[in-house]
């Protein structure tokens, strides 16, 4: 059964520096394409980027170049997802994302969310 | 971009009737080598992450109720539930996977009349 389990909610405070995670199981984890979507309060979702772990190979959506750095470390699975610097708007749920096989971007399955909640 | 827009915004729909969930892109998402279109409908049910329910428009994921349909070709899509339960109650997303970033509508959400 593929499972993608994510880290628990933060709070932070602006410009500090967040990294979240997300271990896969239950399969290849290095032959699939995995990434994030953002979901902000009450809004709908957005596709931020995707990695693929067999190599690393990383694309991002435009809004989210620069702003988001997407990695994973196959040797234990985890695919994570940080900020060097938050803003109150990133606040949002992240979902981990992975996709289906032949790199074709829509999700396959998805992790719990993790809730991320910027504020002075 | 590719823009989606779903309408409507929300629908109440009696238990048993008929749920009917449009979707409009803003281009073409025929995959001409395939011949099928790359759309997808997600349902996201209240404090749970959405699941995947069709895939190339019309091909329903495993486990997924036969209640639920996709249809449609080029840029308009429609997401029906034939019998509305009421564990549908849920807001109901399309995406485009034809083009990057991939672009989600902004969600219809369906409740019980």
């Amino acid at each position: 059964e593929v499972q993608l389990v994510q880290s628990g909610a933060e709070v932070k405070k602006p410009g500090e520096s967040l990294k979240i995670s997300c271990k896969g199981s239950g399969y290849t984890f290095t032959s699939y394409w995995i990434g994030w979507v953002r979901q902000m309060p009450g809004k709908g979702l957005e596709w931020m980027g995707i990695i693929y772990p067999g190599d690393s190979d990383t694309r991002y959506s435009p809004s989210f170049q620069g702003q988001v750095t997407i990695s994973a470390d196959k040797s234990i699975t985890t695919a994570y997802l940080q900020w060097s610097s938050l803003k109150a708007s990133d606040t949002a749920m992240y979902y981990c994302a992975r996709l289906p096989p032949d790199y074709w971007n829509y999700v396959a399955y998805w992790g719990q969310g993790t809730l991320v909640t910027v504020s002075s | 971009d590719i823009v989606m827009t779903q309408s409507p915004d929300s629908l109440a729909v009696s238990l048993g009737e008929r749920a009917t969930i449009n979707c409009k892109s803003s281009q073409s998402v025929l995959y001409s080598s395939k011949n099928k279109n790359s759309l997808v409908w997600y349902q996201q049910k209240p404090g749970q992450p959405p699941k995947l329910l069709i895939y190339w428009a019309s091909t329903r994921e495993s486990g997924v109720p036969d209640r639920f349909s996709g249809s449609g070709s080029g840029t308009d899509f429609t997401l029906t539930i034939s019998s509305l339960q009421a564990e549908d109650v849920a807001v109901y997303y399309c995406q485009q996977y034809y083009d990057t970033p991939p672009t989600f509508g902004q969600g219809t959400k369906v409740e019980i009349k």
